[in-house]
């Protein structure tokens, strides 16, 4: 099974400050990733698939990077609304696992 | 608009078994695959299966944690997706996530229900 390992798993930040979550996968998963937010109380939302495609409505300070076994998520300018847990998850092949999970903290 | 409403959550005891039922709606639903994700009280989200859609016979896959006890399965006539939960353990309490995948590519997923909580505790 292909296991996902996210960095750091918590971060603590100000508004407008630039952020990079890093996802380590352990084995290579071409470019089969994707990144969720998650806010306290509810569902989690898709930020970014493939690797660096955004989602449909998803803020363009959101941005992914990466292939094999290495991937970024960065948020340029960190806004009030951007603080919540981040995942990713890759889907290489079955079974489908996510990360540990990044927490986005106010400083 | 993408709708999925989850139900059937509650209490039951270890060694029990409860089905969860998932409406959908807003979309072709035997087009699309469908997954259950849970996560447990305070950690993280854990891919729980998966059902393809009807053009791949709606098969099924399922994380090593759940295979065996637990089964996806849907009623395209009436939008409904399914997770039958046997030989439940405590480590099986979570919130349980419906989730919709994209029509395409790597079937990624875009959508998620609100979720529905089951405990499992004696």
């Amino acid at each position: 099974d292909i296991q996902l390992t996210q960095s750091p798993s918590f971060l603590s930040a100000s508004v407008g400050d630039r952020v990079t979550i890093t996802c380590r996968a352990s084995q290579g998963i071409s470019s089969f990733l994707a990144w969720f937010q998650q806010k306290p109380g509810k569902a989690p939302k898709l930020l970014i698939f493939a690797a660096s495609t955004l989602q449909s409505g998803v803020p363009s300070r959101f941005s992914g990077s990466g292939s094999g076994t290495e991937f970024t998520l960065t948020v340029s300018s960190l806004q009030p609304e951007d603080f919540a847990t981040y995942y990713c998850q890759h889907l290489n092949s079955y079974p489908l696992t996510f990360g540990g999970g990044t927490k986005v903290e106010i400083k | 608009e993408v709708q999925l409403v989850e139900s059937g959550g509650g209490l039951v005891q270890p060694g029990g078994s409860l089905r969860l039922s998932c409406a959908a709606s807003g979309f072709t639903f035997s087009d699309h695959y469908m997954d259950w994700v849970r996560q447990a009280p305070g950690k993280g989200l854990e891919w729980v299966g998966r059902t393809r859609n009807k053009a791949k016979s709606y098969t099924t896959e399922y994380a090593a944690s759940v295979k065996g006890r637990f089964t996806i399965s849907r009623d395209a006539s009436q939008n409904s997706l399914y997770l039958q939960m046997n030989s439940l353990k405590a480590e099986d309490t979570a919130v349980y996530y419906c989730t919709r995948s994209f029509l395409s590519g790597k079937n990624y997923i875009d959508s998620w229900g609100q979720g529905t909580l089951v405990t499992v505790s004696s």
